[in-house]
């Protein structure tokens, strides 16, 4: 299995609050990605990241900001969690391939936002 | 645009051989990806198709035809831990396209 770790795994917070969710990676991989996950719409990119300092938009960036000061951290923050960011979040790492490589997943953080 | 569509649900019986279909539309196709997730689980890899044709990786099989914009994923000998969702994504140069996952429910 590859080596990413996500933290927390669960969190329960109220809508206004800042939540940051952290990837850890020790395969020093160069692209890393946030996605999340809701019932009837499958895995949707957030962000993701080709490098140090290298970060882009996906679809659904609205509401989240992401930061990559190392090569195996990847931070995923909400500004101001709402409760329609209530969802499972999976981070993910891949190779040189870039998007074109396997994305190997981590084991996803559960967030609720009352 | 860009689209994958997959059946929600499927169901098939311990021991037979199930089809997963899976049809797509984006630009910049470079290749099909499956991957399997068990509930709560996260996704895993399964395979990658960037050719025409069958692939085989012991019981499980997948196809691609490009000019179709058509992949299935092939089940044999269903065991009870393949009860899971399975995930058709198109990789473009710069991401890739999840569909929304196949449950795949086995009665014993």
């Amino acid at each position: 299995d590859a080596g990413i770790t996500q933290s927390p795994r669960h969190k329960v917070t109220e809508t206004g609050t800042p939540v940051t969710l952290r990837c850890h990676q020790t395969e020093n991989h160069r692209y890393m990605y946030w996605y999340r996950q809701d019932p009837g719409h499958g895995l949707r990119l957030i962000h993701y990241s080709y490098g140090v300092k290298d970060t882009d938009k996906g679809e659904v960036s609205d509401g989240y900001s992401v930061s990559r000061s190392k090569t195996e951290d990847f931070l995923l923050t909400l500004e101001s969690a709402t409760s329609s960011q209530t969802s499972v979040y999976f981070c993910a790492i891949s190779g040189e391939g870039g998007p074109t490589d396997t994305q190997y997943f981590g084991p996803g953080t559960r967030l609720t936002v009352l | 645009g860009q689209n994958i569509d997959q059946p929600t649900e499927m169901t098939a019986t311990e021991g037979a051989i199930v089809q997963i279909n899976c049809t797509y539309q984006t630009s910049g196709f470079n290749g099909l990806f499956w991957y399997q997730q068990h509930a709560g689980e996260a996704p895993t890899f399964l395979s990658y198709n960037v050719l025409d044709g069958l692939e085989e990786k012991g019981r499980f099989s997948s196809f691609l035809s490009r000019s179709k914009g058509y992949s299935y994923l092939l089940l044999k000998e269903l065991q009870m831990k393949d009860s899971a969702s399975y995930l058709c994504a198109a990789a473009r140069d710069d991401k890739i396209i999840f569909g929304k996952g196949t449950r795949l429910h086995i009665l014993p």
